[in-house]
């Protein structure tokens, strides 16, 4: 099955700095691939994702790179803010029932 | 908010007892999948319904079994209970199969074996 790696495990960044969270997966036939936020106590928030077909998605301060050949996509949060701070979850999925996380990275946004 | 319900919030359970846990799907979706999150990690699929029939299992034992209904809220059943199924439990909901769709989480039941 699809096996995903999610690094850093912990991220640490000044308010108004930037983050990075990368991850990478296994399986060539994934082809859809979420970003999930959770906070302490609650669900995992939809974020943002991105399909096989699209090399990058921007939403205001976040964005999603894929790169299919090297398999591997990265999240890139921009002018953090402390509300930021929350635990972040890649997922790959292939044939849209089951969704392989990653083990999740928690970040801190200093003010 | 993404509108999926689930309940109850806390559940303390002993070992060997059985325990239900229920979502109710975001209105409109047909789908729903559900997750076990242990602390410190990522959610792992349990199984899929769609359309009140499974449609893909991960690797849990046949003890953990699921049901949907025709309004497409599901439950969650879980059979002679072990330490290690203290988690959280998601329940997760989606429009349709046609492709990739997806996902919205619900905020979980944590549920303790004691």
């Amino acid at each position: 099955g699809e096996n995903v790696e999610q690094h850093p495990s912990t991220l640490s960044v000044q308010e108004g700095d930037s983050a990075v969270i990368k991850c990478t997966y296994s399986d060539s036939a994934s082809n859809y691939f979420p970003w999930y936020k959770q906070e302490l106590g609650k669900g995992p928030q939809l974020i943002i994702d991105i399909r096989s077909n699209v090399g990058e998605k921007k939403d205001q301060r976040i964005a999603v790179t894929l790169n299919k050949t090297a398999k591997h996509f990265s999240l890139h949060i921009t002018e953090t803010q402390p509300e930021d701070s929350a635990v972040y979850f890649c997922a790959a999925s292939t044939t849209g029932n089951q969704f392989y996380f990653g083990t999740g990275t928690s970040l801190t946004v200093i003010p | 908010e993404t509108g999926v319900t689930q309940s109850p919030t806390h559940l303390i359970k002993t070992r060997g007892q059985q325990v239900t846990l229920r979502c109710s799907s975001q209105s409109g979706h047909n789908t729903v999948s559900w997750y076990q999150q242990a602390l410190g990690q990522g959610p792992q699929f349990i199984f899929q319904y769609y359309r009140e029939e499974e449609n893909g299992r991960g690797n849990f034992p046949p003890r953990f079994s699921g049901l949907q209904f025709p309004n497409y809220s599901s439950e969650l059943n879980v059979n002679a209970l072990e330490l290690d199924d203290s988690a959280l439990y998601l329940c997760a909901s989606s429009l349709d199969l046609a492709g990739v769709d997806t996902q919205y989480f619900g905020p979980g039941t944590r549920l303790t074996v004691l």
